[in-house]
């Protein structure tokens, strides 16, 4: 069966620490991962990764796909307490059905 | 370029009513998607439109749920009676690839009392 499974579900660091999140996936015909912020209500795209491009970066925030180990981790430094949010992964499936994880509840302290 | 609309973004009704939720994509995408959200949990996919035709709605319960999307751009979503397990946020998306990102609009908060 197709799944993709977050962890930990909730975290909670002091501003300026290094978080990672992680991501798992079990996919007959994988083609890519996909990570969204979601902060209040609806979800924001981050990165999309793929066989051809397993490592993105923008600013703090950086992703990597490991196709081996079929997980990606979404790593995030310097956190600031703008980066409280839901973190989603997801991967499509079928006919591009996006089936999501329960997301990583990630909470920074001032 | 405007992102994704949708309305209302609240709507509380009690169980065994109707509710019926609008979606306009971003314009030129011709892929649309209605996900439910239930507290704590990723979201769900409903159905998923390619233009005005049905791709997937294998998760959608048809006994109580519809959507269509007549002319091919917006959408609506319709809850017929509502039970109380239907509380959750009714979030729409479109992209204008299959393989590209899915941008989501703000969501509907349904609460079923």
């Amino acid at each position: 069966e197709d799944k993709v499974v977050q962890s930990p579900l909730s975290l909670v660091v002091h501003e300026g620490d290094t978080v990672t999140l992680n991501c798992s996936y079990e996919v007959t015909n994988f083609r890519s991962l996909l990570w969204y912020k979601q902060e209040k209500k609806a979800p924001t795209f981050l990165f999309m990764l793929t066989s051809s491009g397993i490592e993105k970066k923008s600013g703090r925030l950086s992703s990597i796909l490991d196709k081996k180990e079929l997980s990606s981790i979404l790593n995030i430094t310097a956190t600031q307490t703008g980066d409280s949010a839901i973190y989603l992964c997801a991967v499509p499936f079928g006919n591009e059905k996006l089936t999501f994880g329960t997301g990583t509840r990630l909470t920074i302290i001032p | 370029e405007a992102g994704v609309a949708q309305s209302p973004r609240y709507k509380i009704i009690e169980k065994r009513q109707s509710v019926a939720f609008w979606c306009n994509p971003i314009s030129g995408h011709a892929t649309l998607y209605w996900y439910q959200q239930i507290l704590g949990q990723g979201p769900k996919l409903l159905i998923q439109f390619q233009n005005n035709g049905v791709v997937d709605d294998s998760q959608l319960p048809k006994d109580r749920f519809s959507a269509e999307r007549l002319k091919g751009v917006d959408s609506t979503l319709k809850i017929q009676p509502a039970k109380l397990e239907d509380s959750a946020v009714y979030l729409c998306a479109s992209n204008n690839n299959w393989g590209n990102e899915q941008f989501f609009g703000p969501g509907t908060r349904l609460t079923v009392l």
